[in-house]
């Protein structure tokens, strides 16, 4: 069946680095994908999608590009904040196998 | 527009009681879901709704937990009688349901299994 996998966590940074969470799927068909972000206490938000091969998604300066000869979906910011202190989810969507939400990788900024 | 709302933000409950968790999806939102997220884990769909008919409960452990939606609004998920195991967060979330519209989530509610 379709599957998901992300970069575990947890992932710590400093304020301003470059930021990338790697996601590779298996899945039938081309899915859209997501990204998710969770901060603490709160329930999932999108943070960007793609629904094509080649489309770029892009959110509060972070992005990720829809590689369909990969099979990949990275996640990247190029100076993060301590505000990005989340928890990060990859989420390939298709209508035969809904969506699946990755592991979560747990990322946290320092000041 | 308002969210997703869910009730109660939390609830803590004896092993073998009965709980229950309310949902209001995004008005116009045909598609409603549930999900169980375990610490550290991603969410698992439990049971997905459209309009008020089940879409698909292939993860929903039938023995201990149902789920409604009536009027294809609002929706309730039930546990009976609850295990330990059961200690995770229940998510809700609706969408337009096509697989380019993102799902909205509510806050969640927060069970603890004593």
């Amino acid at each position: 069946g379709d599957s998901v996998t992300q970069m575990e966590g947890p992932v710590t940074l400093s304020e301003e680095a470059f930021l990338t969470i790697n996601c590779t799927y298996t899945a039938t068909g081309y899915p859209s994908l997501f990204w998710y972000v969770q901060y603490p206490g709160e329930g999932l938000q999108l943070l960007l999608k793609a629904t094509k091969a080649d489309d770029k998604g892009s959110n509060k300066g972070f992005e990720a590009t829809y590689r369909k000869e990969t099979t990949s979906f990275h996640l990247e910011k190029g100076s993060v904040q301590v505000s990005d202190s989340a928890v990060y989810f990859c989420a390939p969507y298709s209508s035969a196998s809904k969506i699946i939400f990755g592991s979560g990788t747990r990322l946290s900024i320092r000041p | 527009e308002a969210g997703v709302a869910q009730s109660p933000r939390y609830k803590i409950i004896e092993k073998r009681q009965s709980v229950a968790f309310w949902c209001n999806p995004i008005s116009g939102h045909a598609t409603l879901y549930w999900y169980q997220q375990i610490l550290g884990q991603g969410p698992k769909l439990l049971i997905q709704f459209q309009n008020n008919g089940v879409v698909d409960d292939s993860q929903l452990p039938k023995d201990r937990f149902s789920a409604e939606r009536l009027k294809g609004v609002d929706s309730t998920l039930k546990i009976q009688p609850a295990k330990l195991e059961d200690s995770a967060v229940y998510l809700c979330a609706s969408s337009f349901g096509t697989e380019t519209k993102p799902q909205h989530f509510g806050d969640g509610t927060r069970l603890s299994i004593l």
